[in-house]
């Protein structure tokens, strides 16, 4: 199976500060990758596909890049609404695996 | 608008079973490839089954792999997860999923408790 390690587990930024949030698989899955945002309460929403496609109507200061095995999911300048916890998952082959997530926190 | 809408989630002992259905609407369910994925209490989140659109490929993760079964009736619009043999580490939230390389759109998910 293949392991998705994602970092930080948590990080705390101000309004208007860019963040990354990396994840690692434990083997090539060239771009089938996909980034999710999820608030307390509430069903994870698709932010970016294939790696770096943003999904529709999500804000552009969303974006995703990385191929292989090393992705990036940056927001710019970070907003009220974008406080949450982010997963990546892959999906190279058709048994998901999700990162551990991480928690955006106001600073 | 596409809608999922999960049911049958509930407090069921250990060694118990619950059959979670998922309603769709507004899309043409019985072309899109459908998944089940959970997320425990605190916890993230972890992918379950996957049921292609005509029922022809389907796939489980190693954790419930001979007590979970993922149907589908694209008559009536619905998604299926037979749980059988239900252990206290199958508390979860259950989301029923449009996608099977990506979860385009979720559900609100049904809670389902293992507990004695």
């Amino acid at each position: 199976d293949i392991q998705m390690t994602q970092s930080p587990s948590s990080l705390s930024a101000s309004l208007g500060d860019s963040v990354t949030i990396t994840c690692r698989a434990s083997q090539p899955i060239n771009t089938w990758l996909a980034w999710y945002q999820q608030k307390p309460g509430k069903a994870p929403k698709l932010l970016i596909y294939k790696a770096s496609s943003l999904e529709s109507g999500v804000p552009s200061r969303f974006s995703g890049s990385g191929s292989g095995t090393d992705f990036n999911l940056t927001i710019s300048s970070l907003q009220p609404d974008d406080f949450a916890s982010y997963y990546c998952q892959q999906y190279n082959s058709y048994s998901w695996t999700f990162g551990q997530g991480t928690k955006v926190e106001i600073k | 608008e596409v809608q999922l809408v999960e049911s049958g989630g509930g407090l069921v002992q250990p060694g118990g079973s619950l059959r979670l259905s998922c309603a769709a609407s507004g899309f043409t369910f019985s072309t899109y490839e459908m998944t089940w994925v959970r997320q425990a209490p605190g916890k993230g989140l972890e992918w379950i089954s996957y049921i292609s659109s005509g029922s022809a490929s389907i796939y489980y993760a190693e954790s419930v792999r001979g007590r979970f079964t993922v149907s589908r009736d694209n008559a009536k619009n619905s998604l299926y997860l037979q749980m059988n043999s239900l252990r206290a580490e199958d508390t979860a939230l259950y989301y029923c999923v449009r996608g099977g390389w990506y979860a385009q759109y979720w559900g609100q998910g049904t809670l389902v408790t293992v507990s004695s």
